[in-house]
């Protein structure tokens, strides 16, 4: 079946520490997408990508960062520069255009410590 | 980034009522796309609606784009448990990347 894959599922790290979440997809989409949820909040855009090898920062960049080397992966990195990390992470990708919805992964919940 | 408005915040129903959630713009929107994320879920796709005053169906939920394609709805009529969840609108900037409105959660009173 065709999907996106997040993983893990839940994450613990201490504070000061990189940590990298995976985002694999097989829908052949060429477009993808992290986003921040904080609880009881909408979703907030840090990176998108819609080709592989660029990707364009979202609305609260600061303290992550990403790669898009292969069409499949999308990899998010929470840096020691993000200041308030704790949240739900979620990747979505999307068709050319995104006139068919964005397919989300299941997430990411983080907490730092 | 621009923002996309939804009302109410929180929608509490007894079982068998409808419920309408709202979505403002106070820009010109090319397409608005619905989602809804269960508790503890993902945000699923559930519609895009591109024309003005256009209206499409799902069983029992109906969604609405407005004349001026600066706001929309999202009618349930006669909800069930399963409804629950919180609704998102999110609106495309032509580029692919959506901004996602504030959600509207609904709870069910059996």
């Amino acid at each position: 079946d065709g999907g996106i894959t997040q993983s893990p599922k839940y994450l613990f790290r201490k504070e000061g520490q990189n940590v990298t979440l995976s985002c694999e997809q097989n829908l052949n989409h060429d477009a993808m997408y992290w986003y921040r949820q904080d609880p009881g909040q909408g979703l907030r855009l840090i990176y998108y990508s819609q080709i592989v090898n660029d990707f364009q920062k979202g609305d609260i960049a600061e303290g992550y960062s990403v790669s898009r080397e292969k069409k499949e992966s999308f990899p998010l990195t929470v840096t020691s520069a993000q200041k308030n990390p704790t949240a739900f992470y979620l990747c979505a990708s999307s068709n050319t255009g995104g006139s068919n919805g964005y397919t989300f992964g299941s997430g990411t919940r983080l907490t730092v410590v | 980034g621009q923002q996309v408005m939804q009302i109410p915040q929180y929608q509490h129903v007894q079982e068998g009522e409808d419920f309408t959630t709202y979505c403002n713009s106070s820009t010109t929107l090319s397409n608005i796309q619905w989602y809804k994320q269960r508790p503890g879920g993902h945000p699923v796709f559930l519609i895009q609606l591109v024309k003005s005053g256009e209206v499409k169906k799902q069983k029992r939920l109906t969604f609405q784009f407005g004349e001026a394609k600066k706001n929309s709805s999202l009618h349930i009529t006669a909800t069930q448990t399963t409804d629950v969840g919180t609704y998102f609108c999110a609106r495309n900037f032509g580029n692919e990347k959506l901004t996602f409105g504030t959600g509207t959660r609904l709870t069910i009173i059996p």
